[in-house]
């Protein structure tokens, strides 16, 4: 099993919709990472957490809302989906010490049309 | 704000011939790293580099990391079709521990 598992692989949905992209780890990491990939634009952060208790807005955040339930849990929501959120979501995790290298999930592709 | 770029965008190279991707950071990094996204996959790391003038090998792949520590390179000698994919570099974001990616350079090895 995958130590970074993403929920749904693959979503489509429609202008207005709520939608809910999960993120589970087996990694024992404290530190969490939502993505998103645009082909052309590499990978943007939209929040990260450094712990239960930590939540912060990355480079993309407009449009977007995290809940960390658990250590092992990150879930990104997206409230009201719009066309241009379309794109590839990446959670990644990290352990605490420094720049850690980031341990990716398989992706999540939401398509909103 | 702090930005990190990467050239080219893209590189077709025949099998055995080697490919360079380079990564230029705005401001001076604590330290880069290198990540390998192969089609359909998810980025993979591949190294950190943190000393000024760091070089680094893993088999036929060198990579650099600039005396001022604002930029660095990805060298694969002798390029295999297993090497087909994007590399990506990234770098902490305002001296923090968020990484800031670079737009990747996507490989393409003709056999």
């Amino acid at each position: 099993d995958a130590d970074v598992t993403q929920t749904p692989r693959n979503r489509i949905t429609k202008t207005g919709k709520r939608i809910m992209l999960e993120c589970s780890q087996t990694k024992g990491h404290d530190r969490m990472y939502w993505y998103r990939q645009d082909p052309g634009l590499g990978l943007q952060l939209i929040y990260y957490s450094f712990d239960v208790k930590d939540i912060n807005k990355g480079e993309i955040s407009d449009g977007y809302s995290v809940s960390r339930q658990a250590q092992a849990k990150f879930s990104l929501s997206l409230e009201s989906a719009i066309p241009n959120q379309t794109a590839l979501y990446f959670c990644a995790t990290s352990d605490g010490f420094g720049t850690g290298e980031l341990f990716f999930g398989e992706g999540s592709r939401l398509t909103v049309l | 704000g702090q930005q990190v770029m990467q050239i080219p965008q893209y590189q077709h190279v025949q099998e055995g011939e080697d490919f360079t991707t380079y990564c230029n950071s705005s401001t001076t990094l604590s330290n880069i790293q290198w990540y390998k996204q192969r089609p359909g996959g998810h980025p993979v790391f591949l190294i950190q580099l943190v000393k000024s003038g760091e070089v680094k090998k893993q088999k036929r792949l060198t990579f650099q990391f600039g005396e001022a520590k604002k930029n660095s390179s990805l060298h694969i000698t002798a390029t295999q079709t297993t090497d087909v994919g994007t590399y990506f570099c990234a770098g902490p974001m305002d001296s923090s521990y968020k990484l800031i990616f670079g737009s990747g350079t996507r490989l393409l090895v003709r056999p």
